[in-house]
């Protein structure tokens, strides 16, 4: 499988631990980007990153949230002392880079990673 | 600030009826949009996009989307839907001066009766 892919796929934790997500992209795609999907929404963006460097982030990533993309491929997604108000779908999708032209814009998306905070 | 609304929390049809699903986004200038889908059990998968152009795309399964500048719309049609697109559908918006912060409708869900 090519694809855009995610562990784990679901998570249990309880509530003041620190959890962490991996994504790995789509093996050329330079760009991934994080984002939450909870009940009845449509995923909101979280963080975008271009190789290694964050570029972007939402007021919706507070401090106890951390991405990193150390090496430009994966990236991991850390939540430190998780709240109930944590638990979502935590999706990653990626797209090729600029070299792409206006496919730059399209987004693979991977499964998701199910975070239940109990 | 970007945002998207889509008119329909649930929509339920019969085979063979044909579908509109409605998408408006509030910014106003140069936009990139999509429609991406959700079956069950499965990863978003794009269906569609407008980035320039003829505003009359078309997407895999038959599905396509009129962008309406003046309307500020990008609706999803299709003819004649089957059981097997029993899905959410989800409208996105990439304006060129938000970089590359993509914001998504609530999504539509659509159930097909056979």
């Amino acid at each position: 499988d090519t694809g855009v892919s995610q562990d784990p796929r679901h998570k249990i934790t309880k509530r003041g631990q620190n959890v962490t997500f991996r994504c790995d992209p789509i093996s050329e795609h330079n760009r991934l980007y994080w984002y939450r999907q909870t009940l009845g929404q449509g995923p909101e963006f979280l963080t975008y990153f271009q190789n290694e460097a964050q570029l972007e982030k939402s007021r919706l990533l507070s401090d106890r949230f951390s991405a990193e993309r150390p090496k430009g491929s994966f990236s991991t997604l850390e939540i430190q002392h998780t709240e109930q108000g944590d638990s979502a779908m935590y999706l990653c999708a990626s797209s090729p880079g600029r070299l792409a032209g206006l496919a730059k814009n399209i987004q693979y998306f991977g499964a998701g990673t199910r975070l239940s905070v109990l | 600030a970007q945002s998207v609304s889509q008119h329909n929390h649930h929509v339920i049809l019969s085979e063979a009826a044909s579908l509109e699903l409605g998408c408006n986004y509030s910014y106003g200038g140069t936009v990139n949009l999509f429609w991406y889908v959700q079956y069950p059990g499965q990863h978003l998968q794009l269906l569609l996009k407008y980035f320039s152009g003829d505003p009359l795309v078309k997407g895999i399964k038959g599905f396509e989307a009129e962008f309406i500048k003046s309307k500020f719309s990008f609706n999803l049609r299709k003819p004649s839907v089957q059981w097997s697109d029993t899905a959410e559908y989800f409208c996105a918006v990439n304006a060129d001066n938000y970089g590359q912060n993509f914001v998504f409708g609530p999504g539509t869900r659509l159930s097909v009766l056979p």
